[in-house]
């Protein structure tokens, strides 16, 4: 058990629609970071969250947003959802922010889009 | 920008094999580099790592040495079991301000008994 939760674990849903993606960290990380697990892109970084700040972007589009609460867990929000969306969402949480620290990941939100 | 490759896979190997999966990496600077493990249905682990040159992560009998002359961090383990199958992610951080990683594709073992 990694200590890092993400809910739900699935979701299925239609294009067009929009979804939330929640991930609490382990207790004490500040940093919080989401990937995108697909068959044709990989692994991808989207965004890391640093104590309620955002520290960097990556591969992320327009349609999707992310934040950080004072408590420290985090929601990605995807809208206008297309096909490819269909992916494997990924949280991982760090004590620091620079990769000093290894992260420790979720196991993910296997999102599905009909 | 920095990547990194790995060798494709799957790769499948008796029990009692010699593990070896390649990585190379592209990268400005000094970067971190990182092996993960994700067994079916779960998120990566982390494996082993190394923070400079020549350092040698090791865990679990699984080993990798950072070759600053060949950009290089191959993954080996002398003897490999059935639990060992899984997809291992070989991953760089390249520091600074952030912490996120840059992830090969992924390479899948499969340990026949």
């Amino acid at each position: 058990d990694s200590g890092v939760t993400q809910t739900p674990k699935h979701l299925i849903t239609a294009t067009g629609q929009r979804v939330t993606l929640r991930c609490s960290p382990r207790s004490g990380d500040l940093s919080v970071y989401w990937y995108q697990q697909s068959l044709d892109q990989g692994l991808q970084f989207l965004i890391q969250y640093y104590n309620g700040e955002e520290r960097a972007k990556g591969n992320i589009l327009e349609r999707f947003s992310a934040q950080q609460f004072p408590d420290l867990h985090s929601e990605l929000n995807l809208s206008s959802l297309e096909l490819g969306d269909s992916a494997l969402y990924f949280c991982a949480s760090s004590s620091d922010g620079q990769g000093s620290q290894p992260q420790h990941f979720g196991d993910g939100t296997r999102l599905s889009i009909l | 920008g920095n990547s990194v490759t790995q060798m494709e896979g799957p790769v499948t190997l008796s029990e009692e094999a010699f593990l070896t999966i390649n990585c190379t990496y592209t990268a400005t600077g000094y970067p971190s580099l990182f092996w993960y493990v994700q067994y079916p249905g779960e998120g990566l682990q982390l494996l082993l790592k190394a923070t400079k040159a020549d350092d040698k992560g090791s865990n679990k009998g699984f080993e990798a040495t950072y070759r600053k002359e060949t950009t290089s961090f191959h993954l080996e383990k002398g003897s490999v079991q059935v639990s060992d199958s899984a997809v291992y992610f070989c991953a760089l951080s390249e520091g600074g301000n952030t912490g996120k990683l840059i992830f090969g594709q992924g390479t899948t073992l499969q340990v026949k008994p």
